[in-house]
C-alpha cells in the first residue's frame, strides 16, 4: 500500500533563510507526489506535483521539489522563505490508474520567526 | 465566486445527534470528495464522486452517508455522532481528467460534546 512520511512535525526558519521539508514515499511503481499548503484555518492548496518527466518540479509561490527516486523522496524547497509561508505543508503519493486516492503525510508545520 | 464551499463552517452538536454537512463547487469538476482532518491534522479520504457515483469508499462507519444530487453538491450526512467524529471536515472537488489537482473548501469544524 502507498505511504508517505514527512519526518519533521515542526520546523522553525528565520525570515529570508531558505527551507526544505523532507517526504519519503513508499509505492512499488512510479508514484504521483504532491505537496499541499494549508495556511491556518484554510483548506489546502496545492502547491506542485509530479508525475513524469523533469525531476525537479517548480509550484506556486516560489516553491520547487525534487523526486529521487533512488532516495524515495519527494523534498520541498524555497530558497527564500517569507513570512506568509508559515503554514502546515502536507506531502501526498497517489498511484496511477483509474480512480485512486490520494493518502496524505502527517504533515510539517513551519514557523517563519523575523 | 469561492471555488469549494462548505457549510457550515463551524458545527457543535450533541452526541446522539444528527447532522449534515453541505458541500458545492462551481469549479465544473467531475469528481468531489470528503475528508476529515483529526486533532493531529492527519487527513484521511472517507469517500470520493464522480458524476454522482460513488466511486471510492474508505473504511468509514455506516453511520456516515453521503449524498450526491447533483455534480456541484456533495453533502455528508452523520448519524448518533459520537466523540470521535469531532475532527475537520473537508470537501474537496478535481476535473476527471485532472484527478489529483484537488481544490479543498474551507473544512466544517466539528465538535461533538
Amino acid at each position: 500500500a502507498q505511504s508517505v512520511t514527512q519526518p519533521d512535525i515542526h520546523i522553525t526558519v528565520s525570515e529570508g533563510a531558505s527551507l526544505e521539508l523532507r517526504c519519503n514515499y513508499s509505492y512499488g511503481a512510479t508514484p504521483y507526489l504532491f505537496w499541499y499548503v494549508q495556511s491556518p484555518g484554510q483548506g489546502l492548496q496545492l502547491l506542485l506535483k509530479y508525475f513524469s518527466g523533469d525531476t525537479l518540479v517548480q509550484g506556486i509561490k516560489g516553491f520547487e521539489a525534487e523526486f529521487k527516486r533512488s532516495q524515495s523522496s519527494f523534498n520541498l524547497r524555497k530558497p527564500s522563505v517569507h513570512w506568509s509561508d508559515a503554514a502546515e505543508y502536507f506531502c501526498a503519493v497517489r498511484s496511477s490508474g483509474g480512480y485512486q486516492k490520494v493518502t496524505f503525510g502527517t504533515g510539517t508545520k513551519l514557523q517563519v520567526i523575523p | 465566486d469561492t471555488a469549494v464551499s462548505q457549510t457550515p463552517k463551524y458545527l457543535v452538536t450533541q452526541m446522539g445527534n444528527d447532522k449534515s454537512i453541505k458541500c458545492e463547487q462551481n469549479l465544473g469538476h467531475d469528481t468531489m470528495y470528503w475528508y476529515k482532518q483529526d486533532s493531529k491534522k492527519f487527513l484521511k479520504i472517507m469517500f470520493s464522486y464522480n458524476n454522482k457515483e460513488l466511486i471510492i469508499n474508505e473504511t468509514v462507519p455506516n453511520r456516515f452517508s453521503p449524498k450526491s444530487p447533483d455534480k456541484a453538491h456533495l453533502n455528508l450526512h452523520i448519524n448518533s455522532l459520537e466523540l470521535g467524529d469531532s475532527a475537520v471536515y473537508f470537501c474537496a472537488s478535481s476535473q476527471e481528467r485532472y484527478p489529483d489537482t484537488q481544490y479543498f473548501g474551507p473544512g466544517t469544524r466539528l465538535t461533538v460534546l
